[in-house]
Parts: C-alpha cells; sequence; structure tokens
C-alpha cells in the first residue's frame, strides 16, 4: 500500500531555534500533501496544504511565516517551524492522498517537537 | 468550510456490549467519510470508510452508516474487546482536498 515516511520522529529543540520536518511519499507521487497539528487530548487540526510547485494554503489562524512549508517535488513537503517557542511544542503530522491504487489519505508516522 | 461533529467525546462500555460514535457534517459537497484509530503517539489508523454512494459498509466486527440527506454517519462496534479501548476519528472531505476531523471519541472497554 502507500506509504509516507516522516522524519525525525521527535526532536527537542532550543526556544528561538527553527526545526524541518519531512515528509516523504514513497511509492506514490504526491501532488498535494497536508499538514495536520495535535495537541495532547485532541484532534488533528489541520494546519495547511501544500501544493507542489506552489504556495501553500494556510487555515485560518496559522501563520503562514512561522510555519514554512515547501512541496518542491512531487514525493516531498517540509514543515519548518521557524523561531519555536514552548507553545509549539505538539504531534505534526502529515498526510498526502493516495493517487494510485489505494483509495484514501495515507499519514505519515508523525513527529513529536519538544521546544525547551 | 466543513465542519465535522463528534459525538460523545467519551464512551466506556463492558466487553461485549455494541459501542456506536455518531459524527454530523456540514458541507454537503463531501464524498469521503473516514473512521480512524489512533493510539497515543502514533499515526491515525483507517478502521473503515464509506464513500457518498454508498449507505453502509460492514467490516467484521465494525460497521459504517451514512445518511447524506441528514448528513451524518456513524461508526458501529459490537462485541467489543478490550484491545478496541483507543481514541476513535470520523473525518470529512471532498476528496482528493484537505480532510477534517472530529473531535474524537475515547473508548473504553471494560473486561
Amino acid at each position: 500500500g502507500a506509504v509516507v515516511s516522516q522524519h525525525p520522529s521527535w526532536v527537542i529543540c532550543k526556544s528561538g531555534t527553527s526545526v524541518k520536518i519531512e515528509c516523504r511519499s514513497l511509492d506514490f507521487q504526491a501532488t498535494t500533501m497536508f499538514w495536520y497539528r495535535q495537541f495532547p487530548k485532541q484532534s488533528l487540526m489541520l494546519m495547511a496544504t501544500s501544493n507542489e510547485g506552489s504556495k501553500a494554503t494556510y487555515e485560518q489562524g496559522v501563520e503562514k511565516d512561522k510555519f514554512l512549508i515547501n512541496h518542491a517535488s512531487l514525493t516531498l513537503s517540509t514543515l519548518t517551524v521557524t523561531s519555536a517557542h514552548p507553545e509549539d511544542s505538539s504531534f505534526y503530522i502529515c498526510s498526502a492522498w493516495d493517487t494510485g491504487f489505494n483509495y484514501g489519505y495515507t499519514f505519515g508516522s508523525g513527529t513529536r517537537l519538544t521546544v525547551v | 468550510g466543513e465542519n465535522v461533529e463528534q459525538h460523545p467525546s467519551t464512551l466506556s462500555v463492558q466487553e461485549g456490549d455494541s459501542a456506536v460514535i455518531k459524527c454530523t457534517y456540514s458541507d454537503s459537497a463531501s464524498n469521503y467519510f473516514p473512521w480512524y484509530k489512533q493510539e497515543l503517539g502514533k499515526r491515525p489508523q483507517l478502521i473503515i470508510d464509506i464513500r457518498s454512494n454508498v449507505g453502509e459498509k460492514k467490516d467484521q466486527r465494525i460497521a459504517v452508516t451514512l445518511n447524506k440527506t441528514a448528513k451524518h454517519f456513524s461508526l458501529h462496534i459490537t462485541e467489543t474487546q478490550p484491545e478496541d479501548s483507543a481514541v476513535y476519528f470520523c473525518a470529512a472531505s471532498i476528496t482528493p482536498y484537505k480532510l477534517i476531523f472530529g473531535a474524537g471519541t475515547r473508548l473504553a472497554v471494560h473486561p
């Protein structure tokens, strides 16, 4: 089936630094990827839609200058959390719609970000 | 945009009983309704899904029903087992566009 690889699985960074999270579709081309954030005991909240070769579409209330998204190829999307602060600590997870045989959304394994 | 409401937020059942979780969606154009089970710190795991051209789908102990007129869909788990304990999320989308999640239901199955 479709596989989405997400790295790193966990990261600890100092307040004020930036962190990059990668999301790769391994066996299918993903022209669109989705980035979610999940706080403890809460639902997955869509942050933005990443479009290959064009600008990402951000959901209301998500700071586009803080959460930089780049989708430079059909298999790779990156999320950079800039000037991270403790309130950015969360579980970030990417997803892609499988354009191939499998009908559905495939999720990455998630990245646990802790800002200290 | 799409909004998905999910109830109840917590559900406690005895082993062997049935569990039902209900969701409503706002966008009548939505055509895909998956259900996910999520273990702590893990990615959502698809357990069953239904498309808008189908009213009901079943997979062993799990079934999903869809009422397009009322814009609601439900997850039914029969003969619950302790290993069914987890957080369940419903979601809706107009494929292949963004998938919007419900708030989640924490299911506890007691032996």
